[in-house]
């Protein structure tokens, strides 16, 4: 069973602080990372990927990837109260001849406080 | 200009019904995803088409059945709607290439009396 873990939060930081969101995957074989961002009521919407080891950045967010360890992450820089949602790490768990099939994590709530 | 629309948003019905929520995207794309989000936020893959042959079908119920007429859209027909069906439903599309991303669209919250 492919999987992939966040913790479910909630991670509160305060407005201007660097929250750190964590995603761990199981299939060792995985090749494509995404970080999507849902706010509540909404759906999820890309904000990041990543495909080779090391650091991906893209304005105020960091991805970074370390496959040996099997860990992805986000950091998010001068997070800003509007930066609160829900964060969900997708991973391709492998080319499946036709279609990709990403595997969710439960998401982990970010809550920046002003 | 929506690039995947979901329709309807919101769709309230009894128990033993049968509903439809239909998809589209512009994208272009030529693989389409149904996603279940059930209460506690958890987004699961049910099915996938490429180019309207169903490639992915995660042990869903045979209540559901999805119908792709065309690569442009993906339907999902539901049968004797249960209490457990309640949820959002994601439709999603992305180009096959390995690790393209998936596009959401609003999803349809579905509620069961």
């Amino acid at each position: 069973q492919k999987e992939v873990e966040q913790n479910s939060g909630p991670l509160s930081v305060p407005e201007g602080a660097i929250a750190s969101l964590n995603c761990t995957y199981s299939d060792r074989g995985s090749q494509s990372f995404f970080w999507y961002r849902q706010y509540s009521g909404k759906s999820p919407e890309l904000i990041m990927f990543i495909y080779s080891n090391g650091d991906k950045e893209d304005g105020r967010f960091t991805a970074q990837l370390n496959k040996a360890s099997q860990y992805v992450s986000l950091l998010i820089r001068d997070s800003q109260p509007s930066d609160s949602a829900t964060y969900l790490c997708a991973v391709d768990p492998a080319y499946q001849g036709g279609s990709e099939k990403l595997v969710f994590g439960k998401g982990t709530k970010l809550t920046v406080n002003p | 200009d929506t690039a995947v629309s979901q329709t309807p948003k919101y769709l309230v019905t009894q128990m033993g019904n049968d509903k439809s929520i239909k998809c589209e995207q512009n994208l272009g794309h030529d693989t389409m995803y149904w996603y279940k989000q059930d209460s506690k936020k958890f987004l699961k893959i049910m099915f996938s088409y490429n180019n309207k042959e169903l490639i992915i079908n995660e042990t869903v119920p045979n209540r559901f059945s999805p119908k792709s007429p065309d690569k442009a859209h993906l339907n999902l027909h539901i049968n004797s709607l249960e209490l457990g069906d309640s949820a959002v439903y994601f439709c999603a599309s992305s180009q096959v290439l390995r690790g393209q991303p998936q596009h959401f669209g609003d999803g349809t919250r579905l509620s069961i009396l």
